[in-house]
Order: C-alpha cells, then sequence, then structure tokens
C-alpha cells in the first residue's frame, strides 16, 4: 500500500488564514522532508525534519517518529504560497544513497 | 551559492534517437539521483550513484542508462528514446542523511 499519505489533497485558504498539511507513513524513516512545487516548477526543499520541530520563517514542522507522522504549519498564509508541497521520506540504499518515498502532495491555493 | 543545474532545459528528440540529459552539482554531495515526473505516477525513480563511477538501478531503469565520470556530473542517456519517455526530469543530489535537493527539471519531449 501507500508508504506515505497526505492529507488534505488539496486547500483552499484565504489570504492571512494559517494552514496546516500532514503526513502519515508507514516506514521507518532516517529522513522526512518536505518540498513545495510551482506548477510547472521544480522541488524546492522546505524542511528536513525527521523527528521534533522545526522552524523556518513562516512554516513550522513536527514530526512524531514513533507514531509515523509529520505536520507542516504555515502561518499568515500568502498568494505566493499557492502551489503543491510534498513530503517525503527516506529510505537508506547501498553507498550511504537514499531513496526518497513521496506522498501524492496536498496543492494548496490562497486567495486574496 | 551551492546548486544543482540541468541542461538542456527542454528538448524535442524524435523516436529512435539518442538523448543525454546532463546535471551538475556544486553541494559536494556523493549521492546523484534521476526521477522522473509524470501526472498520475508522480515521482519516480530511474537510476543513482552513490559515487564517481557507480551506477544503480532506480525503480523504473529500463530503456535509461546512467552515467556518473566524477563527484560533480551525472547523465541519463536514452538510447532509443521512445514517446512514452515523454516526460520531466529531475536530477538531485543527496549527502548521506538522506536528504536530497533537487535541480530545475528538463521537459523532453519525443515525437
Amino acid at each position: 500500500g501507500q508508504q506515505v499519505q497526505q492529507s488534505p489533497s488539496s486547500l483552499v485558504l484565504q489570504e492571512g488564514e494559517n494552514a496546516e498539511l500532514q503526513c502519515n507513513f508507514s516506514s521507518t524513516a532516517t529522513q522526512l522532508q518536505w518540498f513545495y512545487q510551482s506548477p510547472g516548477g521544480s522541488l524546492v526543499s522546505l524542511l528536513s525534519n525527521p523527528s521534533g520541530t522545526k522552524h523556518t520563517g513562516r512554516l513550522t514542522s513536527t514530526t512524531v517518529t514513533k507514531e509515523r507522522r509529520s505536520s507542516l504549519h504555515i502561518s499568515s498564509s500568502q498568494t505566493t504560497d499557492s502551489g503543491t508541497y510534498l513530503c517525503a521520506i527516506a529510505l537508506m540504499n547501498q553507498g550511504g544513497s537514499a531513496k526518497l518515498i513521496f506522498g501524492e502532495g496536498t496543492k494548496l491555493t490562497v486567495s486574496s | 551559492e551551492a546548486a544543482v543545474t540541468q541542461s538542456p532545459r527542454n528538448k524535442v528528440a524524435v523516436t529512435g534517437g539518442k538523448v543525454t540529459l546532463s546535471c551538475n552539482q556544486t553541494n559536494n554531495h556523493n549521492n546523484m539521483y534521476w526521477y522522473r515526473q509524470d501526472t498520475g505516477h508522480g515521482l519516480r525513480l530511474i537510476h543513482y550513484s552513490y559515487g564517481a563511477g557507480s551506477t544503480e538501478k532506480g525503480d523504473i531503469p529500463d530503456g535509461y542508462k546512467a552515467s556518473r565520470p566524477s563527484q560533480e556530473n551525472f547523465s541519463l542517456i536514452l538510447e532509443l528514446a521512445t514517446p512514452s519517455q515523454t516526460s520531466v526530469y529531475f536530477c538531485a543530489s543527496g549527502g548521506g542523511c538522506g536528504e536530497q535537493y533537487f535541480g530545475p527539471g528538463t521537459r523532453l519531449t519525443v515525437l
């Protein structure tokens, strides 16, 4: 089954509202990474957070490893936050490389 | 500034032709990866490398070869391109903690 599940699949907000994105995963992960992808754009790494809470700017990620879940909180959303947010866990391969398993993403739309 | 760059950014190829996608990273990461992204399939791993001279098969390697001649460079080669290989291709680099950093992508159309 799906190893990484994200919810909600889509979210519509008014500018200034907060967003809470969820990620649940079924495998033990050595790393968990949140990405942002604009339409037609590349994947921008937002936060790497295998456990605990991390902040950067308006973003806060909390990962509870033993419960296999992570959240991404976006405060005071802006129209430029619109896009797809992807959660990925890393499973280690040989030689120290890692295979990323992605969720299907949350599509966020922020209107003014 | 450390970065992952890809070339070309857009490519149109003919069926049966050879296509080479190039990736360069200045992150000094040992690991490099090639993915393709398609609607309905998300991101899928094609090949990866854990150092210069190494290439390993990912989840969908058929029809693709890879080459890692140096720490900085990782190429994806389509010897005989097919329309089913029309996609957006992303290269990424990563260190030993599992984090990966992606390039801007190459949009490939095979006619």
